[in-house]
């Protein structure tokens, strides 16, 4: 059975806080990625790893910074915390897209921002 | 800017009857399309794809269709049931490349 995982469901941190938010697949998969859910404006690509040590930025990545020295895990860091960053982070991962196509998704980090 | 979009937030249907969740996108060079359905507090999970080789694929109570000169596809459920109850995100991509694009969700209710 596949699997993603986040660290915590529920984060609250304070504002100017460094904050760690890590991921782990047990599929072996080379693309790993990370977005994050607000109302009404969907899912947000922040930042995509295809490689080890390998990322490219998303459509928001102002805030945020990634790390992935291991092929399962994919660490996503702000590096100071800000209110506007509260939000519902997700994590995924899925092989190189050809054949077959689909994204597998952890159960959230809620994260708020004080 | 949004590539792909929902217009609908929310929907509201009664038990036993049809859904239709819609989604628009505005890129012609993508070549496949997914439906995800997200509980509140958990990850969204895979529903049902279809290629832009075809204009319907079926699974069950579920069946999307493509209608590539409109740039649009839909979701039916039918019938609709109260675990139905999510919100739904469409997702499309292009080849070659893996990034995915969602769209901002509906939510649907279905009611007993």
């Amino acid at each position: 059975d596949v699997k993603v995982t986040q660290s915590s469901r529920y984060l609250v941190k304070r504002t100017g806080e460094k904050v760690f938010l890590e991921c782990v697949q047990d599929m072996d998969h080379e693309n790993m990625f990370w977005y994050r859910q607000d109302p009404g404006l969907g899912l947000r690509l922040i930042y995509f790893s295809y490689d080890v040590k390998m990322k490219e930025k998303g459509d928001i990545p102002e805030g945020y910074s990634v790390s992935r020295e291991k092929k399962e895990r994919f660490s996503l860091i702000l590096e100071s915390a800000s209110t506007n960053q509260t939000s519902m982070y997700l994590c995924a991962s899925s092989p190189p897209l050809g054949a077959y196509n689909e994204q597998f998704f952890g159960p959230g980090t809620r994260l708020t921002v004080l | 800017d949004q590539q792909v979009k929902q217009n609908s937030p929310s929907l509201s249907v009664q038990e036993g009857r049809i859904s239709i969740l819609n989604c628009d996108y505005t890129n012609s060079m993508f070549d496949y399309f997914l439906w995800y359905k997200k509980y509140p507090a958990e990850g969204p999970t895979f529903l049902i794809s279809i290629s832009s080789i075809k204009d319907k694929n079926e699974d069950g109570r579920f069946t999307v269709f493509l209608n590539k000169s409109a740039k649009h596809l839909s979701l039916h459920i039918v019938p609709s049931q109260p675990g139905d109850s999510a919100v739904y995100f469409c997702a499309a991509l292009r080849h070659p490349g893996n990034q995915f694009y969602f769209g901002t969700g509906t939510s649907l209710t279905v009611i007993p």
